[in-house]
């Protein structure tokens, strides 16, 4: 079964202020998606990025980075410079990647989420 | 090029009534999941269908709802004789079909419907 666990339910930051969001999963697959979502207080879920198991490599977006660690299953997201527009829900997400004809192999498994509050 | 479109975006009913919530997925798409966000958590999987075809139902609640995909039309997720409980946002989202063994894995999400149960 999997499992993704967001430890931290709710964090608060002053604007400019550096931030990272822990995300720690369970699976048993050696093959797996992972995802980040953000949800702002209007309420749909912009997707931010996916990450595919077999790709370690951290990635940078502007002021948003991510590190995957397998060795820790975790896949953590920080926002660098944070800025008040970035408040929202966060969510990690895993997927598995198997049979086509499994409904599983598309399934999200959301974490709970991070309330993420950038005060100015 | 639309996104997934839901409708309503907010539905109210009284106990008891029924509630349809429907989903038109990309252009394109032909694989449509309904998702559950209960008030301050995270999605819950429901059920993925395909084309007049549930693949997955595993996370539909075994009474009262019910999910269909026509062949023509938008997915409609329908919960009957609604209780309070079932108040929560309804994420439908889609994604194209997969090719060989390549999973894309990427789901796109509509806006959501809330539901309010009176």
């Amino acid at each position: 079964a999997q499992k993704v666990t967001q430890a931290q339910t709710e964090i608060s930051v002053v604007e400019k202020e550096d931030v990272t969001l822990d995300c720690v999963y369970e699976t048993r697959d050696t093959t797996y998606y992972l995802f980040w979502y953000k949800q702002p207080p209007s309420g749909e879920l912009v997707f931010l990025i996916r990450r595919n198991s077999f790709d370690e490599q951290n990635e940078i977006s502007g002021r948003y980075s991510w590190n995957f660690q397998k060795s820790t299953s975790s896949f953590n997201f920080t926002i660098t410079a944070s800025q008040v527009v970035d408040s929202a829900v966060y969510f990690c997400a895993l997927s598995e990647a198997g049979p086509i004809s499994s409904g599983s192999a598309r399934q999200l498994t959301f974490g709970s989420g991070t309330q993420l509050t950038v005060l100015p | 090029n639309a996104g997934v479109m839901q409708n309503p975006r907010h539905l109210v009913r009284r106990r008891g009534q029924e509630a349809r919530l429907r989903c038109s997925p990309m252009k394109g798409h032909s694989h449509v999941y309904w998702y559950r966000q209960l008030p301050e958590e995270g999605l819950k999987f429901m059920v993925y269908l395909q084309k007049e075809n549930i693949i997955d139902e595993s996370g539909m609640p075994k009474e009262r709802f019910s999910a269909e995909f026509p062949k023509e039309g938008p997915s409609i997720l329908r919960i009957q004789q609604v209780v309070r409980g079932d108040s929560a946002a309804y994420f439908c989202a889609s994604s194209p079909p997969v090719v060989a063994s390549g999973i894309s894995g990427e789901l796109f999400f509509g806006e959501g419907s809330r539901l309010t149960v009176l």
